[in-house]
C-alpha cells in the first residue's frame, strides 16, 4: 500500500532562513508521481510541483528547489531565503501511475516569522 | 476566470439532518474529486468521478453520496449516517488524458459544523 509520511509536523523559522521539508513515501510501484502542495491560510490548495519515478533530476523554481531521491524514497521540498508569504501548512502526495488518486502526508506546518 | 467554486463557504448543521455541498468548475476537467481535511490531518478521499454519471468511492465514502450528471458539477451530500461530519472539505478537479496522474486544481473548500 501506498503511504506518504511528513515527519516535521510544524517548524518555524525567522524570514531569510532556509527550510527543508522532508517527505518520505512507500510504494510498491514502478510507475508512481510526487507532488508538493502548498495550503495558505484561506485554505485553497495550490499545486506546486509534480514529478514521475523516472525523472531523478533535482527541480529549481525560484527560491524553491525539490530533490527527489528513489534509494532514499524521499522528495525534499527546500525553500531558500524563506519570507512570510510561504507560511502555509506544505503537502506532499503520491500516485500510482495510471491512477488518478492522490495519497496524502498528514502535512507541515510552515511559520515564517519576520 | 476560470477554476473551482464551492458553496457555502461555511454550513451549520443540525445533527440528523441531509446537507449538500457544491462544486463546479469551468477548466472542461473531466475528472472530480471530493477530500475531507480535519485538524492536523492530510486530506482523505471520499468520492472521485472520472467521466459524467459514473463515480467510484474513496477511502472514507461510508455516510456519504455524490453523483456527476454533469461534467462540471460534482456535490457532495454529507448523510445523517456520517457519524463525525464536522470537517473541512474540498473539491479538486483535473484533467484526464493519456499520460494520467496531472495535479489537482482546489476549489477554496467547505467548512462544515454540526452542531
Amino acid at each position: 500500500a501506498q503511504k506518504v509520511t511528513q515527519a516535521q509536523t510544524e517548524i518555524s523559522v525567522v524570514e531569510k532562513e532556509d527550510v527543508t521539508l522532508d517527505c518520505v513515501y512507500e510504494t510498491r510501484d514502478t510507475t508512481y508521481y510526487l507532488f508538493w502542495y502548498k495550503q495558505p491560510p484561506s485554505g485553497e490548495l495550490v499545486f506546486l510541483i509534480r514529478r514521475n519515478s523516472f525523472d531523478e533530476q533535482n527541480e529549481i523554481s525560484g527560491r524553491y528547489s525539490w530533490n527527489f531521491q528513489k534509494s532514499t524514497s524521499s522528495f525534499n521540498f527546500t525553500i531558500t531565503a524563506s519570507q512570510v508569504v510561504d507560511s502555509a501548512v506544505y503537502f506532499c502526495a503520491h500516485s500510482q501511475g495510471g491512477s488518478e488518486k492522490l495519497v496524502f502526508g498528514k502535512g507541515m506546518k510552515l511559520t515564517v516569522n519576520p | 476566470d476560470g477554476g473551482i467554486t464551492q458553496s457555502p463557504k461555511y454550513l451549520f448543521r443540525k445533527e440528523g439532518q441531509n446537507v449538500t455541498l457544491s462544486c463546479e468548475q469551468n477548466l472542461n476537467h473531466d475528472a472530480m474529486y471530493w477530500y475531507r481535511q480535519d485538524p492536523g490531518q492530510g486530506l482523505r478521499l471520499i468520492y472521485y468521478s472520472q467521466i459524467v454519471n459514473d463515480f467510484q468511492k474513496g477511502d472514507i465514502a461510508e455516510g456519504y453520496s455524490v453523483s456527476r450528471e454533469k461534467k462540471e458539477s460534482f456535490p457532495l451530500t454529507v448523510t445523517s449516517a456520517q457519524k463525525n461530519p464536522t470537517a473541512f472539505y474540498l473539491c479538486a478537479s483535473s484533467m484526464m488524458d493519456r499520460t494520467g496522474n496531472n495535479e489537482q486544481f482546489f476549489g477554496p473548500g467547505t467548512r462544515l459544523t454540526v452542531l
